[in-house]
C-alpha cells in the first residue's frame, strides 16, 4: 500500500538555524512527491514537488527538498528559519498511475523561536 | 486570481441537523475533492468527482453525500451531523489529466456540533 511517514511530530529551530522536516514513503510505482503548508485555520498551501529528474527541488519561500530514491525519503529543508514558518507541515505521495490517489504523512509541527 | 472558496469559513449547527457546506472554483479543474481534518491531523479523503463522475472512499460513512452541480461547484452533505463529525473540512481541486501537478485546496470550514 502506498503510504508516506513523517516520524516527527513536533521540530523546534532557533530562528537563523537551518531546518529539515522528513518524509519518507512506500510506493509501489514512480512516486511524485509534495509538500504542503498549513497555518492556523487555513487550508494547504503547496510548497514543491518532486516529479523526476534533479534531485533537489527548490520551492516557495526558500523552501528545498532533497529526493533519495535509495532511502526512499523526500526531506524539506531551509537553509535560515523564519519565525514565520511555525507552521504545519505534510508531505504527500501520488502514485503516478493513479491521478487521484494522494496521501498524506501524519504533519510535523515546526515552531521556530525568535 | 483563480482559487478554492469555501463558503462558509464557520459553521455552527446542532446534533442531527442536516448542513451543507460549499465549494467553488475558479481554476476549471475538473476533479474536486473533499477532506476532513481533525486537530491538526492528515487531511482524510471523503469522496471527489472526476468530472461528473463520484468516487466515494471506502471508509466515508454513509451520513456524508456530495453533489456536484457544475464544474465550478461541489457540495458536502452531512445528513445527520454526529458529535465526531466535528472537523475542518477541506476542498480541493486538481487537473485530472495531468498526474503530477499538485491539488489546490480552499480554506476550509470548521464545523461545530452543538
Amino acid at each position: 500500500a502506498q503510504s508516506v511517514a513523517q516520524p516527527e511530530d513536533q521540530v523546534n529551530v532557533a530562528e537563523g538555524n537551518p531546518l529539515t522536516v522528513k518524509c519518507t514513503y512506500s510506493v509501489s510505482g514512480n512516486p511524485y512527491l509534495f509538500w504542503y503548508v498549513q497555518y492556523p485555520n487555513r487550508g494547504l498551501q503547496f510548497l514543491l514537488k518532486y516529479i523526476t529528474g534533479d534531485n533537489l527541488v527548490k520551492g516557495s519561500y526558500g523552501f528545498e527538498a532533497e529526493f533519495n530514491k535509495s532511502q526512499t525519503s523526500f526531506h524539506l529543508k531551509k537553509p535560515s528559519a523564519l519565525v514565520s514558518d511555525s507552521a504545519l507541515y505534510f508531505c504527500a505521495v501520488r502514485v503516478s498511475y493513479n491521478n487521484n490517489d494522494m496521501r498524506f504523512g501524519a504533519g510535523t509541527r515546526l515552531t521556530v523561536k525568535p | 486570481d483563480a482559487m478554492v472558496i469555501q463558503n462558509p469559513r464557520y459553521q455552527v449547527t446542532q446534533f442531527g441537523k442536516p448542513v451543507t457546506l460549499s465549494c467553488s472554483q475558479t481554476l476549471n479543474h475538473n476533479v474536486m475533492y473533499w477532506y476532513q481534518q481533525k486537530s491538526s491531523q492528515a487531511p482524510k479523503l471523503l469522496f471527489h468527482y472526476y468530472d461528473k463522475d463520484f468516487n466515494n472512499e471506502a471508509d466515508t460513512p454513509d451520513n456524508f453525500q456530495s453533489r456536484r452541480p457544475n464544474t465550478s461547484f461541489c457540495f458536502l452533505d452531512i445528513r445527520s451531523p454526529g458529535l465526531g463529525d466535528a472537523a475542518m473540512y477541506l476542498c480541493a481541486t486538481s487537473r485530472g489529466d495531468i498526474s503530477n501537478q499538485p491539488q489546490h485546496f480552499g480554506d476550509g470550514t470548521r464545523l461545530s456540533i452543538l
